[in-house]
């Protein structure tokens, strides 16, 4: 069964602090998607990422696909109340369905 | 920017009642989608569509279930003999291939009372 395991499950900062939130696997990603979704609403696509290695930056969000393509993480810099949302991995992996990570439920206190 | 749209945004049925839930994909795209969220928990794969027929189906798409692209640019999913556990939101969503990000629609709340 293919799984991406995201970490952590839950994470509460304040604002203005940096946070990392993980995605892993143990298949290799043709490519990988992060999305967010906020309360009542569709998840919204992010970014995604290809190559291994690759970084990809959106203001103060950066992508980072590992080397391997079976992890990924994204990094917010300097975090704003704006960035609550459940953070979601997602892509396929050879010939199976495509799939989504387990989330990251993200608050931003003000 | 292209939009997946969805209609209704809410519906409320009884119990046993069928429902369809529309959505219009963005127009060039080839694969279309269809998600639920129950409250609180992730999103769940139902179905994917490509080429005019199902191209994959999770354990959830039963008997209960079917899509249909009945022109160009509708993609619905109908709920026969709704239960109280079909309560969620339905999410569909569309890329133009696969390996492709999905494009996601606002999705559809549906409660079953």
């Amino acid at each position: 069964t293919q799984l991406l395991e995201q970490s952590p499950q839950f994470l509460s900062i304040q604002e203005g602090e940096n946070l990392t939130v993980y995605c892993n696997s143990s298949s290799v990603f043709s490519s990988l998607q992060w999305y967010r979704q906020e309360p009542g609403e569709g998840p919204v696509l992010l970014v995604t990422v290809v190559t291994g290695g690759e970084v990809k930056k959106l203001k103060r969000l950066t992508f980072q696909f590992g080397d391997a393509r079976k992890d990924s993480s994204l990094h917010i810099t300097a975090a704003q109340p704006g960035d609550t949302g459940l953070y979601l991995c997602g892509g396929t992996s050879g010939t199976y369905k495509y799939i989504f990570g387990t989330g990251t439920r993200l608050k931003v206190l003000a | 920017e292209p939009e997946v749209t969805q209609t209704p945004s809410h519906q409320v049925t009884q119990m046993g009642q069928e429902v369809i839930l529309r959505c219009v994909p963005i127009s060039n795209h080839l694969y279309f989608y269809w998600y639920r969220q129950i409250l609180g928990q992730k999103v769940e794969f139902l179905v994917s569509f490509y080429n005019n027929e199902i191209s994959e189906k999770s354990e959830i798409f039963d008997d209960q279930f079917s899509v249909e692209r009945p022109d160009g640019s509708n993609f619905t999913l109908k709920i026969r003999s709704t239960k109280l556990e079909d309560s969620a939101m339905y999410f569909c969503a569309s890329s133009p291939g696969q390996g492709y990000g999905y494009t996601f629609g606002s999705g559809t709340r549906l409660t079953v009372v």
